[in-house]
């Protein structure tokens, strides 16, 4: 069974860029949530996609936006950056039933300067 | 707003020695979970609890759920050095989908011998 994975690992990135960031679910799981990690703070729920819908937004602006695809990978966008978007990135999926717990990815971890 | 504070933070232990972490949440839920993360690496379902005077139990850790004084407890007995993680627990709001966890700020554990 392969779980959720992420790319990149590792990303700097300059104020005002722009950022894709990627995560293949794990096997049969059909939802994907996103998380920002600041450092030393507990993950802060971005926004969830569920059969490639917004399933609900979590308190971030427009900048960061996503997609999922038939294969229920999905994509974090963030445009415009900022210096505290510099974080842990996590991808977690899951089977979208609700005595399922998130299975979470490695991260990316963005540095913007 | 769903708030999720833990208690305490920062937790210093001997080996064998027992402990609990507690967190509170500020209003209903349906859902709490227990994650894990060790150092520079994502984070790792430990517990899932679904109704008021859930409890389960893995190893040395048990988890409880009191849904009327929203609070949830991780005790930890007889603590071993491969304890040391952060832990942090999750909670889902009423009646919403399960991924759009709120979560609190961690408890960062360190085992000493």
């Amino acid at each position: 069974e392969t779980g959720v994975t992420q790319s990149p690992t590792h990303l700097i990135k300059t104020r005002g860029q722009q950022v894709t960031l990627r995560c293949s679910s794990q096997s049969g799981h059909n939802t994907v949530s996103w998380y920002q990690q600041a450092l030393g703070q507990g993950p802060q729920f971005i926004f969830q996609y569920y059969r490639e819908e917004e399933n609900g937004r979590g308190n971030f602006p427009p900048r960061f936006s996503g997609l999922q695809f038939p294969n229920y990978s999905s994509e974090l966008n963030v445009n415009a950056l900022e210096l505290d978007d510099s974080a842990l990135y996590l991808c977690a999926s899951s089977l979208g039933r609700n005595n399922s717990p998130l299975h979470f990815g490695n991260g990316t971890r963005l540095t913007v300067t | 707003e769903l708030k999720v504070e833990q208690n305490p933070l920062f937790l210093s232990m001997q080996e064998g020695k027992n402990y609990t972490i507690y967190c509170n949440y500020s209003t209903t839920s349906d859902r709490l979970y227990w994650y894990r993360q060790d150092p520079g690496k994502s984070l790792e379902s430990l517990f899932v609890l679904l109704s008021n005077g859930a409890v389960k139990q893995e190893g040395r850790l048990m988890a409880s759920l009191d849904t009327k004084a929203r609070l949830s407890t991780l005790h930890i007995t007889a603590a071993v050095h491969d304890l040391s993680a952060t832990y942090f627990c999750a909670v889902d709001r009423q009646n919403t989908n399960a991924g759009k966890s709120t979560f609190g700020d961690g408890t960062t554990l360190t085992v000493k011998p």
